[in-house]
């Protein structure tokens, strides 16, 4: 059962125009949630980390919020580039060691357009 | 420069053939990951390695089976491989403690025929 989800599946936005992703989940314990961004062929890289019950994060023109209550978290991304086109990943944490598991949404696949 | 190295990039084998995957990391990380990636699904967990000799199953172990006789290096091997095994593997290490960051390789694109 996928216990990480994300929506949309797919979309496609023009360069400079916001998006905003979104991530449910139901893994418990919820220790902590990352997003990763990956580019076609590549690995994953991390964007942000949030942790804390309603949590905030920004790295530029990523930003990211988490709430624990509601399993849920978004990742907004500001002024569209080109190079945003990629696969966002959502993943939860289910510990804070590496004992936990990482648990893996399907991604959320982003084409910036012209 | 912390990195993650998997080699090879891509890889075309028969069905029975043995498979090695190699994974290497610079950052002296205790704990590495073997994960597969298919199409519509999360990162899936085969194996997870503590340290040297210390390895567990993940999620998916069946037909995999792991080596890692030093810190640095961390392999994946496929005794005969099938057809459903054609997939995306990536490795990946971190530090042992706390919600600390993940690092990935750039995958290997494996096609079983």
């Amino acid at each position: 059962k996928t216990q990480v989800e994300q929506s949309p599946q797919s979309l496609v936005v023009r360069q400079g125009e916001n998006c905003v992703l979104q991530c449910n989940y139901s893994v418990t314990p919820d220790n902590h949630l990352r997003w990763f961004k990956q580019d076609t062929g590549k690995g994953l890289v991390s964007l942000t980390v949030l942790v804390d019950q309603k949590d905030k994060t920004s790295n530029g023109r990523y930003s990211a919020t988490l709430d624990k209550d509601a399993k849920h978290s978004t990742l907004h991304i500001t002024a569209t580039l080109l190079d945003d086109t990629a696969t966002y990943i959502c993943v939860v944490g289910d510990r804070g060691s590496a004992l936990g598991r990482l648990h893996f949404g399907a991604g959320t696949q982003l084409i910036v357009i012209p | 420069d912390m990195k993650v190295t998997q080699m090879p990039r891509y890889l075309i084998k028969r069905m029975g053939e043995n498979v090695l995957l190699e994974c290497g990391q610079d950052m002296s990380h205790e704990t590495m990951y073997w994960y597969r990636q298919d199409p519509g699904l999360g990162l899936q967990l085969i194996y997870i390695s503590y340290d040297v000799d210390s390895n567990s199953e993940g999620d998916i172990p069946k037909g995999y089976r792991v080596s890692r006789k030093k810190r640095e290096h961390f392999s994946l091997i496929l005794d005969s491989a099938k057809t459903n095994q054609t997939s995306v593997y990536f490795c990946a290490s971190s530090l042992k403690g706390g919600n600390t960051e993940v690092f990935f390789g750039k995958g290997t694109r494996l096609t079983v025929v």
